[in-house]
Parts: C-alpha cells; structure tokens; sequence
C-alpha cells in the first residue's frame, strides 16, 4: 500500500526558504506517475504548488513558480520542495501526493495524500 | 484561468438525508478531468469521485458524482455520521494544471 511522509521544519523565519521532503513507500519514485505538492492555509482551502515527473520533468503553479523548485532522490524514493523567500502568506499545511490517471488522455487526480504537515512562517 | 465555484458554501443536513453538492466551472470542460475529494477535520483530502462520475477504490455506493459541461454534482444519497465534512471539487488542465473549488462544508443540522 502506498504511503507519503512530509517531514521539514515546522517553523520557518521570513525570507527564507523552506525545504520539505516527502517519503515514499510502497511504489517507486521511478514509476509512470506524477507526484506532486499541494498546500492549505489554516482554516482555508487547497492550493496546488506543483508536480515532478520521474524523467525530470516538473509543471508548477504560475503564482508561485518563480520560487519553487520539486527536485527527486532515486536512491531515496523521496522527493523533496523548496520555497524560497517565504514570508506569513506561505504558512500552510503541506501535503506531498501521488497523481494519478492517464492525465494527457485520461482523468487526472490526486490520490493517495500523505498526512500533511504544518509549516509556520514566522520570526 | 477556469475557476470553480462550489454551492452552497455550508449545507446543514441531519444523518439519513440526501446531500447536493454543486461544483460550477466557469467555462465548459472535460468531465474526465473533474474530482471530489472529501477532508475532515485535521486529516488530509480523500478522493472521493474521479471523472466525474467514478468512485474511488473503498468509497461507498451512497456517493456519486454527475454533471457534464460547466456543471457537476456530488450526491450522498443517505447521510452517515461519518459524512459531515468539508468537500473540494477539482479540475485537471487549466492554469494553473490543478484548480480546487473553495469547498462544501456540510455539517449536521
């Protein structure tokens, strides 16, 4: 059975950046899927940030991408997000996923979710 | 830029009655690319529909999704308990790739 792990710091100063890793167990990094990272402000709703395909390929959300960079670890099976100059705005919980379907051809979506966990922005 | 609009905002309902989610995008889109996710309190989104219309692996039969063009819906058809949550629709291939509704936030009445 597939699981994802976040794990990061869980406070961040502002201008920073914050770097996450989710862990993959139960399916390779390496297979025909997209994996990706999606976030939520407390008390509000979901925000995609971006995907990575094993090949090197990765697609990011335009509102953020001049910040973001998803980046894998083969020999790890875990990949990893890095947000730089963060500042409140950026305070979120943060979930790392699996995409799945034919998407090009097919449907697209979101499944399995790792747990998520809460980054802070804060001084 | 294709945004989705979820109605209502917050549904109040009592365990046993029929739920009606509306996910309204605004342009006409590929139901293949619509899903339904649904969060409780402190755990992550759960797939719920993808396609529209097709249940995810382990998702109970009183939930179902319909809808083509601009306009989707997900059904409970009896509410359980376990239901009371909020849920996201989402769509694959705008920009950015993947949009969320605002959420449904359906609480027991």
């Amino acid at each position: 059975q597939l699981q994802l792990q976040e794990s990061g710091p869980g406070l961040v100063k502002p201008s920073e950046t914050l770097s996450l890793t989710c862990a993959v167990s139960g399916d390779s990094i390496s297979s025909s899927n997209w994996w990706t990272w999606v976030r939520q402000p407390p008390g509000k709703g979901l925000e995609w940030i971006g995907e990575f395909y094993h090949s090197g390929r990765t697609n990011y959300n335009p509102s953020l991408k001049s910040r973001v960079t998803i980046s894998v670890d083969n020999s790890k099976n875990q990949f990893s997000l890095n947000l730089s100059s963060v500042t409140a705005a950026d305070t979120a919980v943060y979930y790392c996923a699996r995409v799945q379907g034919g998407c090009s051809y097919s449907s697209c979506y979101v499944d399995p979710w790792g747990q998520g966990t809460l980054v802070t922005v804060s001084s | 830029e294709i945004v989705l609009t979820q109605s209502p905002g917050t549904l109040s309902l009592s365990p046993g009655e029929r739920a009606t989610l509306s996910c309204r995008a605004s342009q006409s889109i590929s139901s293949s690319y619509l899903a339904w996710y649904q969060q409780k309190p402190g755990q992550a989104p759960r797939l719920l529909i993808y396609g529209a219309s097709s249940r995810a692996t382990g998702i109970p039969d009183r939930f179902s999704g319909s809808g083509s063009g601009t306009d989707f819906t997900l059904t409970i058809s009896r509410l359980e308990p376990e239901d009371f949550a909020v849920y996201y629709c989402q769509l694959y291939g705008s920009s950015p790739l993947y949009t969320f509704g605002q959420g449904t936030k359906l609480e027991i009445k």
